[in-house]
């Protein structure tokens, strides 16, 4: 696998609490990207990074946010998790444009 | 963005070839065309990406319509471990944003 470790890879939290979620590579790759998937709705686009801090929103950004102070963190933030924020979360990251990505094992997020 | 279109489901058998189409009609010139999969309960893997020419690897083939408004994706010799969903992007020249639309789940029988 390439070098990306997503943490925690299991949560449960209640409805309103903070979650921080952490993507951490060791591969020194560029681009970072956050996806959730639902049943029926395939992976979808969250935020992503084309270099330290430099970010941009995806296709459902609302309700997220996300920091990359070094290159080898991507942190995605629930300010205050709602259940339909329940969901799998998938990191992934790339080298250069054009060129493969890698995604990460996943974390599954409960919000109870 | 562009849109693809996949079919939801496709089936095959094994070691036989799988061609897994995708529309993408409003594709412009910058577009690149990237295929991936996902394996059950994993995250996505690569499978191979190309802008006009039919791409090979060792994994599978692309082939891209001369319009460019179609392509497939060409699997020689199905195995059970391809039994995954398979996601037809388009990724816009300039920008390095990766949106899946839903894919297609193959399914390959014994």
């Amino acid at each position: 696998d390439a070098g990306i470790t997503q943490s925690p890879r299991h949560k449960v939290t209640e409805t309103g609490t903070p979650v921080t979620l952490r993507c951490h590579q060791t591969e020194n790759h560029r681009y970072m990207y956050w996806y959730r998937q639902d049943p029926g709705h395939g992976l979808r686009l969250i935020h992503y990074s084309y270099g330290v801090k430099d970010t941009d929103k995806g296709e459902v950004s609302d309700g997220y946010s996300v920091s990359r102070s070094k290159t080898e963190d991507f942190l995605l933030t629930l300010e205050s998790a709602t259940s339909s924020q329940t969901s799998v979360y998938f990191c992934a990251i790339k080298d250069r444009p054009n060129t493969e990505a890698f995604f990460g094992q996943g974390t599954r997020l409960t919000v109870v | 963005d562009a849109k693809t279109t996949q079919p939801n489901s496709m089936e095959s058998n094994e070691e036989e070839p799988v061609h897994l189409p995708c529309n993408h009609s409003t594709i412009s010139g910058t577009d690149y065309i990237h295929w991936y999969r996902q394996l059950p309960s994993q995250g996505p893997e690569y499978v191979i990406h190309g802008l006009t020419s039919n791409v090979n690897n060792r994994m599978a083939s692309l082939a891209i319509a001369e319009d460019r408004k179609s392509s497939t994706l060409i699997l020689h010799r199905a195995t059970l471990r391809d039994a995954a969903v398979y996601y037809c992007i388009l990724k816009r020249g300039g920008s390095e944003k990766l949106v899946f639309g839903k894919g297609t789940k193959l399914t390959v029988n014994p």
